[in-house]
């Protein structure tokens, strides 16, 4: 089926590790998005790329950083995973117009102990 | 800035009660409107939508107006039923480059049988 799969489903890190979430669509967008999930807290943005070669800040950037690989793929790092960054990640994508919602990904729940 | 209020949860309703979820919105522009649902462990899905002001979205017999005069969009559902318990967020989307969706915090709704 089309659409966005992220990977890792479930991934477990101890403090100061590194990884990589992999996120990749099939529906020829040209804005993909990662989103963190917390409690009560809603979706914020952490990073995002309007198009292929673009990449920029949203909300909560720190701590992370993006890679829009081609048009397909899109994937956040995490360089030194510290117990704050604990959460669920979305990935996201769409095509540009207003009209349009955003497509997600299934999540990946990290947990940084 | 552009946000999005909604009203808290968690709202428990028995089977066939109706549903009003409240969402109010703060933009510069002329935004597009959705309704996202979140069954448990999985991503956000569209539920709705509406592009200008005093368009209707519906699906799943869930319907929400676009009201520009009170920045609103609220969801309601004549006979609600166990399998809508899930978490409903409200989101606005500004036309850009970048295409950003700004969501709401999420209403946590349970249905008792």
């Amino acid at each position: 089926n089309a659409g966005v799969t992220q990977t890792p489903k479930f991934q477990v890190l101890k403090t100061g590790q590194s990884m990589t979430l992999q996120c990749a669509q099939d529906m020829n967008h040209n804005s993909m998005y990662w989103y963190r999930q917390d409690p009560g807290m809603g979706l914020r943005l952490i990073y995002y790329s309007a198009s292929e070669g673009t990449t920029d800040k949203g909300e909560v950037p720190n701590g992370y950083n993006v890679s829009r690989l081609n048009k397909r793929e899109f994937s956040l790092r995490l360089e030194s995973a510290a117990p704050s960054q604990t959460s669920v990640y979305f990935c996201a994508s769409t095509v540009v117009g207003e009209g349009d919602g955003y497509t997600f990904g299934s999540g990946t729940r990290l947990t940084v102990v | 800035g552009d946000s999005v209020t909604q009203m808290e949860g968690p709202v428990t309703l028995s089977e066939e009660a109706f549903l009003t979820i409240n969402c109010t919105y703060t933009a510069t522009g002329y935004p597009s409107l959705f309704w996202y649902v979140q069954y448990p462990g999985e991503g956000l899905q569209l539920l709705l939508k509406a592009t200008k002001a005093d368009d209707k979205g519906s699906n799943k017999g869930f319907e929400a107006t676009y009201r520009k005069e009170t920045t609103s969009f609220h969801l309601e559902k004549g006979s609600v039923q166990v399998s809508d318990s899930a978490v409903y967020f409200c989101a606005l989307r500004l036309y850009s480059s970048a295409s950003k969706i700004i969501f709401g915090s999420g209403t946590r709704l349970s249905i008792r049988p």
